[in-house]
């Protein structure tokens, strides 16, 4: 599938400090999701976004869908160590049951 | 959030062997599953989407023949590598497709945790 913009591409934090990253897109998605994924497994679902607006959170990470329905941010607050791992954001567009992904944000925490 | 499981974990096979990994939705059913392949350090590469008692549908430059994929059931999907080389040595990730049912309901991927494939 298309390729979305993710950025940062990686990030070293202080345990305790807030994390975020986002992803851009130059076609309009119907849905936004988030993964994390840690080494030698497979992506897990952090938060899924349906609606242009929707500010969504799941503990410590929040994640909001775009109003121009082309970007999505998602938002870690208070780091832990166990924070760390690379996060995919992934989206779908209308009439098409394929993911969009991003290239990840690999977040490294500092204890 | 729902259960996706794969099997093997990790395979350690010679060369020109076929091996088949099982991709399983334990809680839901799954008309569409997908596989992809990962390299280190990259994001999710596509290689095919699987549909349930229908053909395989292929991403451009996937090899079908090489790659055999069965959906023979709404919660198992397998992807068999014929006749492994080293170039094949990768992280295989499955996923199912969970949607609501309805139109412009929820539409999700949840990802089985993935296969390591290694050929000698």
């Amino acid at each position: 599938g298309q390729q979305l913009n993710q950025s940062p591409q990686s990030m070293f934090i202080q345990e305790g400090e807030d994390v975020s990253m986002n992803c851009t897109s130059s076609s309009i998605f119907n849905t936004w999701l988030w993964y994390k994924q840690d080494p030698g497994e497979g992506p897990v679902l952090l938060i899924a976004l349906y609606k242009a607006g929707e500010l969504t959170s799941n503990g410590r990470l929040t994640a909001q869908f775009g109003i121009t329905r082309k970007d999505s941010f998602l938002n870690i607050s208070a780091s832990i160590p166990s924070d760390v791992g690379i996060y995919f954001c992934a989206g779908r567009r209308t009439n098409d049951y394929k993911l969009s992904f991003g290239a990840g944000t690999t977040v490294t925490v500092r204890a | 959030g729902a259960v996706v499981s794969q099997h093997p974990s990790r395979v350690i096979c010679k060369s020109g062997t076929s091996v088949k990994i099982e991709c399983r939705s334990l809680d839901f059913q799954a008309t569409t599953m997908f596989w992809y392949r990962q390299f280190p350090k990259k994001s999710l590469m596509l290689m095919a989407t699987s549909n349930e008692g229908s053909k395989a549908t292929y991403e451009q430059g996937v090899e079908k023949d090489k790659f055999l994929i069965n959906h023979a059931s709404l919660t198992l999907s397998t992807l068999t590598v014929t006749s492994a080389h080293p170039e094949d040595s990768s992280f295989y990730i499955c996923s199912a497709r969970r949607t609501s049912g309805r139109a412009g309901g929820t539409d999700t991927q949840y990802f089985g945790p993935g296969t390591r494939l290694t050929v000698l």
